[in-house]
């Protein structure tokens, strides 16, 4: 399986942008997580998705954060408009069931905005 | 919310020496986890603990969890410089995902 892919690994844009990130998780794995880390912050939980359904959005930022999981094999993240302040790497996991399963990372997004 | 808490926040050894990284926590857990994340990279998963486990081992990894102090250690041996990372804990919360601590970052000088 080529792991948790995620896209692009490299995002540059100014500020007031639409971003979108992407990811594919791993084939027949449930649970879909985004995170969010920082130096100041560390990593942070943004939302957990399981079987396509979103059950903890409580870390999403503010309104201008949104995620989507239209099927089990395919999430986005968008961020809109994006601030300097967003500027951190997004990774993506999932795990084979629940979020108590062993979660498996992608290479992570970093996002830079201007 | 971070619900582990990992201490020391860096340790630097020399190679060949052990290293030992701790992780509090704060409510009952289900089962704990390690994971080691090289500098740019995501994840990678070393080992979980189950609440009613004591101690763990995978190759030179061993992994201890005290459920009364709510704490769990996670010692390296014998250390090499690609040991060179930063080490985080997860705990389980009450949603069913895991919550990750600061880290730990480990460096292993040759």
């Amino acid at each position: 399986d080529a792991g948790v892919i995620q896209s692009p690994r490299h995002e540059v844009t100014e500020m007031g942008q639409e971003v979108t990130l992407r990811c594919k998780p791993i084939s027949g794995h449930n649970s879909l997580f985004w995170y969010r880390q920082t130096m100041m912050r560390g990593l942070e939980l943004l939302i957990y998705f399981n079987n396509n359904v979103p059950i903890d959005d409580s870390g999403m930022p503010e309104d201008r954060f949104s995620a989507k999981m239209p099927n089990a094999s395919f999430s986005t993240l968008k961020i809109q408009p994006s601030e300097p302040r967003d500027s951190a790497v997004y990774f993506c996991a999932s795990s084979p069931r629940t979020g108590r399963d062993t979660q498996y990372f992608g290479p992570g997004t970093r996002l830079t905005v201007l | 919310s971070q619900q582990g808490e990992e201490d020391p926040q860096a340790l630097s050894i020399q190679e060949g020496e052990n290293a030992t990284m701790n992780c509090s926590y704060k409510t009952s857990i289900n089962n704990l986890q390690w994971y080691r994340q090289n500098s740019g990279r995501g994840l990678v998963h070393l080992i979980l603990i189950r609440s009613n486990e004591r101690e763990k081992h995978s190759g030179r990894l061993r992994v201890t969890l005290d459920t009364s102090k709510k704490s769990s250690s996670l010692l390296i041996t014998a250390s090499r410089a690609a040991d060179t990372a930063s080490y985080f804990c997860a705990t389980d919360a009450y949603n069913n995902d895991m919550r990750f601590g600061a880290g730990t970052r480990l460096t292993v000088k040759p």
